[in-house]
């Protein structure tokens, strides 16, 4: 299972781009990355998945370098209802997979 | 519409009894999972189950038992055993994209269950 590693917490201001990078350097081949965001008292919800380049949604994109050794979640013009915890997740992409979870980035937006 | 349910939301234990918290899910996901987390925290494994009948320890398995006789339904027991059960209680499934009703890809989580210790 590929270890991640993020920051513990970022600050940012309200209208700003906020980018979260995570760093897995034994990614294996069928493992794809997901982003997750987390308000106090409530479940993870999915932001982002990707296996490879770029990929953008409505809320947010995800960068992932050609050695996929690390990926960056960018989050555009935040705001105060961005302030959360991100957990980046490398898993395989099929059911039946254990999922282990790093601390996450406390992410901090102020007016 | 599709998802987990857990219940209860919050839930009181006293010193010495079991609880079990309930998590059903409709996503017609063959994985499914618990989850601790402790203020301030990340997430940690407790047990999951790939397919009914079957389940493996997660990482902080100690004092905690579950079981899984149906797909929709995977039940966590908080044991006595359990020295500090006081803690903010996760499910979670997973499935491929195209199993049933998936959400998103893979992994769909409850609102959780606030367990304390009176």
């Amino acid at each position: 299972l590929a270890k991640t590693t993020q920051p513990i917490s970022m600050d940012s201001y309200e209208g700003q781009e906020v980018n979260i990078t995570c760093s897995h350097n034994n990614i294996a081949t069928n493992d794809y990355i997901t982003w997750y965001q987390q308000f106090p008292s409530q479940g993870p919800r999915f932001i982002i998945q990707g296996y490879k380049t770029k990929v953008t949604n409505e809320v947010a994109s995800l960068f992932i370098p050609a050695d996929r050794k690390s990926s960056t979640l960018s989050l555009p013009r935040v705001s105060l209802s961005d302030t959360a915890v991100y957990y980046c997740l490398v898993a395989p992409y099929s059911s039946a997979s254990k999922i282990i979870f790093g601390s996450g980035t406390r992410l901090s937006i102020r007016p | 519409d599709g998802g987990i349910t857990q219940s209860p939301k919050y839930l009181f234990r006293k010193e010495g009894q079991n609880v079990t918290l309930s998590c059903e899910q409709n996503l017609n996901h063959d994985a499914m999972y618990w989850y601790r987390q402790d203020p301030g925290q990340g997430l940690r494994l407790i047990y999951y189950s790939q397919i009914v009948n079957d389940f493996q320890k997660g990482d902080i398995a100690e004092g905690y038992s579950v079981s899984r006789e149906k797909k929709e339904s995977f039940p966590l027991t908080v044991t006595s055993a359990q020295k500090n059960p006081t803690a903010f209680y996760l499910c979670a499934s997973s499935g491929t994209l195209g199993q049933g009703k998936t959400r998103d890809y893979g992994y769909t989580f409850g609102s959780g269950t606030r367990l304390t210790v009176v």
